[in-house]
């Protein structure tokens, strides 16, 4: 059973202040890891993807791999309230089929 | 990002009618689409993964027989919810992807379908 393991939260932040979330994950074969942010009522959107182990920066967000540990992380900086979402981290099985597994998502409330 | 356009965003429908929803990848060519079902405040739940010409495949405890999913063309895939009952009441979503080979590509979601069977 593949697993994708998030803490439910909700997470608290202030404004501009940074966001850590964490995803942990049980496929020591996965191979790609997604970020989407899901806002209340709407479908998820795709924030970033990362395959290499280390960092990705793309604006605000940062995505961190570390395939040993086996736990995916996203960090916003300088958090908006607009920010405040739950955010699905999404693991590729390994194999050919690259079904992507869900986790739980993490609420995330930047308060002003 | 690609644009995945899901139809329709809302429906009310009565209990054992049945419910065609669509999914239209619009500026790349989808060679697999997955349909999930969302729950309020649960997580996605994967229904079935298609592969544009052949059978979708379900998941476990997923009923075929009620969920029929098409996907004819490399840029449509369609859910048919067949005799709808208010336990089907949910947020389907689709999700498109073009799989290249020996590469990962990240998939696109659609809007989302609120179904209301009443």
């Amino acid at each position: 059973q593949k697993e994708v393991e998030q803490n439910s939260g909700p997470l608290s932040v202030p404004e501009g202040a940074i966001a850590s979330l964490n995803c942990t994950y049980s496929d020591r074969g996965s191979q790609s890891f997604f970020w989407y942010r899901q806002y209340s009522g709407k479908s998820p959107e795709l924030i970033m993807f990362i395959y290499s182990n280390g960092d990705k920066e793309d604006g605000r967000f940062t995505a961190q791999l570390n395939k040993a540990s086996q736990y995916v992380s996203l960090l916003i900086r300088d958090s908006q309230p607009s920010d405040s979402a739950t955010y699905l981290c999404a693991v590729s099985a390994s194999g050919g089929s690259y079904i992507p597994t869900f986790g739980r998502g993490t609420s995330l409330i930047v308060h002003p | 990002g690609a644009v995945v356009s899901q139809h329709p965003s809302r429906v009310i429908c009565k209990s054992g009618t049945s419910v065609k929803i669509e999914c239209r990848s619009l500026d790349f060519q989808a060679t697999t689409m997955f349909w999930y079902r969302q729950f309020p405040k649960q997580s996605l739940m994967l229904m079935a993964t298609s592969n544009e010409g052949s059978k979708a495949t379900y998941e476990q405890g997923v009923e075929k027989d009620k969920f029929l999913i098409n996907h004819a063309s490399l840029t449509l895939s369609t859910l048919t919810v067949t005799s709808a009952h208010p336990e089907d009441s949910s947020f389907y979503i689709c999700s498109a992807r073009t799989l290249r080979p020996g590469k990962n590509t990240e998939a696109f979601f659609g809007q989302g379908t609120r179904l209301t069977v009443v």
